[in-house]
């Protein structure tokens, strides 16, 4: 298995909701990265984890809540969210000390 | 913070020609990566260079790693109409590899004519 899988694809929600983004791979990769991407702009960086520990925090607000069960799996819980957070939500994944990080398809989220 | 300077941000070009893009940094880079963007999906990696003055190919696409390490080229060979999308270089500034975060430019637009 050789990709970074996401879910969902798609998600709309209000300020109010709580929601949660999934990502998945399975190629052993042990750090795993949350990026948000405006249009036609390039992938920023929010989250790091590195063997399952939060190394990296790009000052995010706190209504955005990273959690990393296990070497596979990243999480990104939603809570609160503002109409300015609507954005393609990356996920990507690396091995360790690799620079190539491998992305997936991204959710795209919208927030009413 | 790094920089990088992409360019050009937007190009049309006919289907069959051969195209150019290239990013630059004030500052040393140790790895550059380039991506290739379809709308609604996420980048997917092109091209890694990890040595000064290293040059790679994959299919049509060739990469080069500038003698600097302040600069990188991605070109295209005989375009085709899946060619198009957005590309991003992105590179390692410094310290070395495996410090996670990259530095991306802000994007070519391609666009080809059949």
């Amino acid at each position: 298995d050789t990709e970074v899988t996401q879910t969902p694809k798609h998600l709309v929600m209000g300020m109010t909701n709580k929601k949660s983004l999934k990502c998945e791979q399975h190629m052993g990769h042990r750090a795993m990265y949350w990026y948000k991407q405006k249009a036609k702009k390039p992938p920023e960086l929010m989250f790091v984890y590195s063997y399952e520990k939060l190394s990296i925090n790009e000052s995010v607000p706190s209504r955005f809540s990273p959690e990393c069960p296990n070497s596979s799996l990243l999480n990104l819980h939603l809570h609160a969210l503002q109409p300015e957070d609507s954005a393609l939500y990356l996920c990507a994944s690396s091995r360790p000390a690799s620079d190539e990080q491998f992305f997936g398809p991204g959710t795209r989220l919208t927030v009413l | 913070g790094q920089q990088l300077n992409q360019s050009p941000q937007s190009m049309f070009i006919q289907e069959g020609e051969d195209v150019s893009m290239n990013c630059t940094s004030s500052s040393i880079f140790n790895t550059w990566l380039w991506y290739k963007q379809d709308p609604g999906e996420g980048p997917v990696l092109l091209i890694a260079l990890y040595k000064a003055g290293e040059l790679t190919s994959n299919g049509r696409l060739t990469a080069q790693f500038g003698i600097t390490r302040k600069d990188s080229f991605l070109n295209i060979s005989a375009s085709i109409p899946s060619d198009v999308g957005i590309y991003f270089c992105a590179g390692q500034p410094g310290s070395g590899a495996g410090s996670y975060q990259l530095t991306f430019g802000k994007g070519t637009k391609l666009s080809v004519i059949p």
